[in-house]
């Protein structure tokens, strides 16, 4: 049981280059979630579905778009990328409230 | 809006107790969460309280929570080397359909042998 799996796990980037992180989670769950994490700053939602077919804004959306692509996947897309997304970023996903999230082992993204 | 607040570092020595604490500010909160990130890795999941509970214990977990004060802890009894990381708390005000949760900035805890 793979729980949520995120690919890539590291990745450079040069300013104004794009690129798609990718998410898949096998528990059928019905919620999905894109986090980033910046040191002394916690986690900050940035998109989430809240079921399959529909996509929400976070709290720091801007420069960032997200697919709902079926109920297992949730992909965070860059346009292009500036050296402030330069963050760890979590997918995660959960069924309901009480069990919380289940997160992805993250993808460390460098823009230069 | 949201807010949840963590000291930033924790220290103890191997087989002391830790208490990691937390405040918030959304009364409304439903569900408290504590995670636990270990270096490269993502959050887990180590406990969380239904806001009508005041305590939950979990082997070497104690939560307590005083809602009046809004203010959260997580106890640590017979703190282990492994028990170093990053620990987030996180709390809940979103419906079933959306679960929303705001984290803490995290407590980095050391423990040293």
């Amino acid at each position: 049981n793979a729980g949520v799996t995120q690919t890539p796990k590291f990745q450079v980037l040069k300013t104004g280059q794009s690129m798609t992180l990718q998410c898949a989670q096998d528990m059928n769950h019905n919620s999905m979630y894109w986090y980033r994490q910046d040191p002394g700053m916690g986690l900050r939602l940035i998109y989430y579905s809240a079921s399959e077919g529909t996509t929400d804004k976070g709290e720091v959306p801007n420069g960032y778009n997200v697919s709902r692509l079926n109920k297992r996947e949730f992909s965070l897309r860059l346009e292009s990328a500036a050296p402030s997304q330069t963050s760890v970023y979590f997918c995660a996903s959960s069924e309901r409230q009480n069990y919380g999230y289940t997160f992805g082992s993250g993808t460390r993204l460098t823009v230069v | 809006g949201e807010d949840v607040e963590q000291s930033l570092f924790l220290s103890v020595r191997e087989g002391d107790s830790s208490v990691i604490n937390c405040t918030y500010t959304d009364s409304s909160s439903t569900y408290l969460y504590w995670y636990k990130q270990e270096p490269g890795a993502g959050l887990q999941l180590l406990t969380y309280i239904f806001s009508n509970m005041d305590m939950k214990q979990d082997q070497r977990l104690t939560v307590l929570l005083n809602k009046k004060d809004k203010h959260l802890s997580l106890r640590i009894a017979d703190t282990q080397t492994g028990d170093s990381a990053i620990y987030f708390c996180a709390e809940s005000t979103g419906d079933n359909a959306g679960n929303m949760l705001t984290f803490g900035g995290g407590t980095r805890l050391m423990v040293k042998p």
